[in-house]
């Protein structure tokens, strides 16, 4: 089983919908990131938390909001959706003591 | 700010030839550098990586030495085979932030 596992894998949404991508992790770590990938712009941050009282923006966080359930849990809402958001959306993990960041395997989001 | 700029792909080699992929960072402190890859469908993995200057880090026939009097990390192998067509990510950790280039996709063709 993967140690950082997001949900759902692909979804297709209609314009104007709310979303929730979610991320749960076994790795004990402390600190969790939502990026997005889209083509030829590599890895953005969306949000990241260095714990669970501890919530920030990253680089593109407008249209996005996100919530850090437990140590363990950090999802990832797109209150109305656009088809700009249309990317691949990858959260990841890290520990404040430690240098190297773990990802899940991907979240596709269609927006149409 | 800190930044990791990447080469520019895509990248197509024949199997065998050799592979370097240039990488370079700007940081304000000593950052740790990294290269991610991304196989087709799936999320990054950690490749390699290194903490200090002239180190070295290797995997699967991958290396990659820090390189602090040029600021660059460049991965580099001496043989490439088809199951390393993927996307290479090179990143940087400093002050509590990482930083990603945009990604490089190689292909190799048989």
């Amino acid at each position: 089983d993967a140690d950082v596992t997001q949900t759902p894998r692909n979804r297709i949404t209609k314009t104007g919908k709310r979303i929730m991508l979610e991320c749960s992790q076994t790795k004990g770590h402390d600190r969790m990131y939502w990026y997005r990938q889209d083509p030829g712009l590599g890895l953005r941050l969306i949000y990241y938390s260095f714990d669970v009282k501890d919530i920030n923006k990253g680089e593109i966080s407008d249209g996005y909001s996100v919530s850090r359930q437990a140590q363990a849990k950090f999802s990832l809402s797109l209150e109305s959706a656009i088809p700009n958001q249309t990317a691949l959306y990858f959260c990841a993990t890290s520990l404040s003591s430690g240098n190297t960041i773990y990802f899940g395997e991907g979240s596709w989001l269609t927006v149409v | 700010g800190d930044s990791v700029t990447q080469m520019e792909g895509p990248v197509t080699l024949s199997e065998e030839a050799c592979l370097t992929i240039n990488c370079t960072y700007t940081a304000t402190g000593y950052p740790s550098l990294f290269w991610y890859v991304q196989y087709p469908g799936e999320g990054l993995q950690l490749l390699l990586k290194a903490t200090k200057a002239d180190d070295k880090g290797s995997n699967k026939g991958f290396e990659a030495t820090y390189r602090k009097e040029t600021t660059s990390f460049h991965l580099e192998k001496g043989s490439v085979q088809v199951s390393d067509s993927a996307v290479y990510f090179c990143a940087s950790f400093t002050g509590n932030q990482f930083y990603f280039g945009t990604g490089t996709s190689l292909t190799v063709i048989p």
